[in-house]
C-alpha cells in the first residue's frame, strides 16, 4: 500500500521567513509526485508535477525538489497570502489499486504572519 | 479558471433528504473522475471511482447504496448522498483529469454537506 507523510503538520512563519515541507513516500514505481496548494473551503489547486529524483519546479516564492525517498516545497520570503494548506500526493490507490487516482498525505498548514 | 465545476457548494437539508452533487470538467473530456470526503483539518479520503459509461469503482468501507455515482457523459458525473443523516455531513470534493493529456488531476472546489 502506497503511503505519503508530511511534516510539519502545521508551520507558522513570520513574512519574509523562508522554510521547507516536506513529503515522504512509500511507493511501488513512482509515477510522479504532486503538490497542491488548499484554502479554507476550497478544492486543492495543482502546483507542481515531479517525476524523477533531481528535478526541480519553481512557481514565484515556491520550490518543489524531489529525490529518491522524499519532496521538499521550499518557500521562500513567504507573504501572508501564501497562507494555506499544502498537500502532496502520488498517484497509485490503496484497496482498489488503480494507477489513476492520488493517494494524499495529511498536508502542512502553513500561516503566515505579517 | 476553473477546469472542474462542482455544484452546489453547499448544502443544509433535514436528515432523510437525498442530495445530489454535480462535478463536470469544463474544457476536457474525463473519462475517469473521482469522489472525495474531506473532514475537517483532515487529507483527501478517496471513497470513489467513477467510469463514463460503467459501474463506479468503491473504496473499502465505502457503502455504494448511501453514495450513488453515475457518469453518464465524458464531462459529467453525479454523486448522490441517499437518505443523508447528521453522519453524511462533510467537504465533499471531485476531480477530474484530462484523458487525452498527460495533465494532472483538477478538483472542483468542493461541496459542504450540512445534515440537520
Amino acid at each position: 500500500e502506497d503511503q505519503v507523510t508530511q511534516s510539519p503538520e502545521a508551520l507558522r512563519l513570520q513574512e519574509g521567513e523562508s522554510s521547507s515541507l516536506n513529503c515522504s513516500y512509500t511507493v511501488s514505481g513512482l509515477r510522479g509526485l504532486f503538490w497542491y496548494r488548499q484554502d479554507p473551503g476550497k478544492g486543492p489547486e495543482f502546483l507542481f508535477t515531479l517525476y524523477s529524483a533531481g528535478e526541480e519546479k519553481e512557481k514565484e516564492r515556491l520550490k518543489a525538489t524531489l529525490t529518491k525517498k522524499e519532496s521538499f516545497l521550499h518557500i521562500t520570503a513567504p507573504k501572508p497570502e501564501d497562507s494555506a494548506t499544502y498537500l502532496c500526493a502520488v498517484p497509485g490507490g490503496t484497496s482498489s489499486g488503480s494507477a489513476r487516482q492520488l493517494t494524499f498525505g495529511s498536508g502542512t498548514q502553513l500561516t503566515v504572519l505579517p | 479558471g476553473a477546469v472542474v465545476s462542482q455544484h452546489p457548494s453547499r448544502v443544509i437539508c433535514k436528515s432523510g433528504t437525498s442530495v445530489k452533487i454535480e462535478c463536470r470538467s469544463l474544457d476536457f473530456q474525463a473519462t475517469t473522475m473521482f469522489w472525495y470526503r474531506q473532514f475537517p483539518k483532515k487529507s483527501l479520503m478517496l471513497m470513489a471511482t467513477s467510469n463514463e459509461g460503467s459501474k463506479a469503482t468503491y473504496e473499502q468501507g465505502v457503502e455504494k447504496d448511501k453514495f450513488l455515482i453515475n457518469h453518464a457523459s465524458l464531462t459529467l458525473s453525479t454523486l448522490t448522498v441517499t437518505s443523508a443523516h447528521p453522519e453524511d455531513s462533510s467537504f465533499y470534493i471531485c476531480s477530474a483529469r484530462d484523458t487525452n493529456a498527460n495533465q494532472p488531476q483538477h478538483f472542483g472546489d468542493g461541496t459542504r454537506l450540512s445534515i440537520l
